[in-house]
């Protein structure tokens, strides 16, 4: 089975922190994304990475970063956490052209007070 | 005009009635289409796929695919309380695109 592992479920921060989310797949998968959701707003891309050390912004990059230096590892950082976000982030990873099924972890519910 | 709009929930329909999710896309030029499954607090799981026109089955649940009209369904058959979830319509614009948008889900209850 395919396991997508994301390193907190919960996370309180404060305004202004730097927050890094961590994801990490078991499969070799070469594609990875980070999304977050929104009540009303549905899932929404922020970027994905194709290959160790590629990356390319989605839909809402403002205010993220990423890295991928391995290949199994996928992080997310907000380098200025500010309330608005506040969200559930989640990361999924896909095994690469030959299948566009996603598969995704559990979630980091993010606080930014 | 969004590029992947569901139907307004929330559905509720009884115990063993059809349940009937509809997605319709923007572009196109998408060639394919996902249905994932979402419970309440989880992430989301992949019960679908499609890219041909046409109806593809898989147990209880039938993907229906429309290009000329832009529009996929899933029917959920002989609902049961376990398929209350929100479900999820995605689209990507090629196989092996890897990048989906995702529409902002339609929410079932199958009451029992």
């Amino acid at each position: 089975d395919v396991k997508v592992t994301q390193s907190s479920r919960y996370l309180v921060k404060r305004t202004g922190e730097k927050v890094f989310l961590e994801c990490v797949q078991d499969m070799d998968h070469e594609n990875m994304f980070w999304y977050r959701q929104d009540p009303g707003l549905g899932l929404r891309l922020i970027y994905f990475s194709y290959d160790v050390k590629m990356k390319e912004k989605g839909d809402i990059p403002e205010g993220y970063s990423v890295s991928r230096e391995k290949k199994e590892r996928f992080s997310l950082i907000l380098e200025s956490a500010s309330t608005n976000q506040t969200s559930m982030y989640l990361c999924a990873s896909q095994t690469g052209p030959s299948t566009d099924t996603q598969y995704f972890g559990p979630g980091t519910r993010l606080t930014v007070l | 005009q969004k590029e992947v709009e569901q139907n307004s929930g929330p559905l509720s329909v009884p115990e063993g009635a059809i349940a009937s999710l509809n997605c319709t896309y923007s572009d196109r030029g998408s060639q394919s289409f996902f249905w994932y499954r979402q419970y309440s607090g989880k992430s989301p799981e992949l019960i679908m796929s499609i890219y041909s026109n046409g109806d593809k089955e898989d147990g209880r649940f039938t993907a229906q695919l429309n290009k000329a009209s832009q529009y996929v369904s899933l029917l959920i058959r002989d609902s049961q309380p376990s398929d209350s979830a929100t479900y999820l319509c995605a689209v990507t614009l090629y196989p092996g695109a890897g990048k989906s948008t995702f529409g902002d889900g339609t929410t079932l209850t199958v009451k029992p």
